[in-house]
């Protein structure tokens, strides 16, 4: 399997559950991102990991808690959200500023999800 | 403040025609990476092309070119003889210092037949 992989694809949850995003990549990368995206808004970045050291967090309530393990895989820990957290998160990953300053992010295919 | 500008909303151009989508970015490091990203419906953000600030020549990629223009700060992405596939979101992204990359708002490209 090549690429970015996340899941699950959809996910619907009630305010008051946990669940988690994950995220999987095999492109020999090391550096590891989440990004909200939410209609007619740019692109949020949330976390950065790099080596799996989490290296930018955006201000990001702490209703959502980022895990990465090791360099190919990346969590995401959901607990108590709210209505406004529903929107497409996107995985990704590239390799780290200083040894690849070309390389793009290269995304996984998202998880919509849907808080009730 | 915003790094990077997108002012079309929506595009729409004839299939096998030639479209511009505009993209300008707002940085004082000399160093700095753009690129482009196509998001169809299905939600997959896909890479199209890179160019660098140090790269003299404009980047191409199959039908896929990248009219860099250093000095207004400007990016534009040009699609040749457009295809229905090509239907989708495109948002322009720029990556300087450290890891981050930043993104314009996007802009809706709709090939009519």
């Amino acid at each position: 399997e090549t690429g970015v992989t996340q899941t699950p694809r959809h996910l619907v949850m009630g305010m008051t559950n946990k669940k988690s995003l994950k995220c999987e990549q095999h492109l020999g990368h090391n550096a590891m991102y989440w990004y909200k995206q939410s209609a007619k808004k740019p692109l949020e970045l949330m976390f950065v990991y790099s080596l799996e050291e989490r290296v930018e967090n955006n201000s990001v309530p702490s209703r959502f808690s980022p895990e990465c393990p090791n360099s190919s895989h990346l969590f995401l820990h959901l607990h108590t959200l709210q209505p406004e957290d529903s929107a497409l998160y996107l995985c990704a990953s590239s390799l780290r500023a200083g040894t690849g300053a070309k390389s793009p992010l290269h995304f996984g295919n998202g998880t919509r999800l849907t808080v009730t | 403040a915003q790094k990077i500008t997108q002012t079309q909303p929506g595009m729409f151009v004839q299939e096998k025609e030639a479209v511009t989508l505009d993209c300008t970015y707002d940085t004082s490091d000399p160093s700095y990476g753009l690129f482009w990203y196509k998001q169809p419906s299905s939600g997959e953000m896909i890479f199209l092309i890179y160019q660098g600030s140090y790269d003299q020549q404009n980047a191409t990629e199959g039908r896929y070119s990248l009219n860099f223009q250093k000095a207004r700060k400007s990016a534009n992405l040009v699609i040749s003889a457009s295809q229905l596939g090509d239907s989708a979101m495109y948002f322009c992204a720029m990556r300087y210092t450290g890891n981050q990359f930043y993104f314009g708002t996007g802009t809706s490209l709709t090939v009519i037949p």
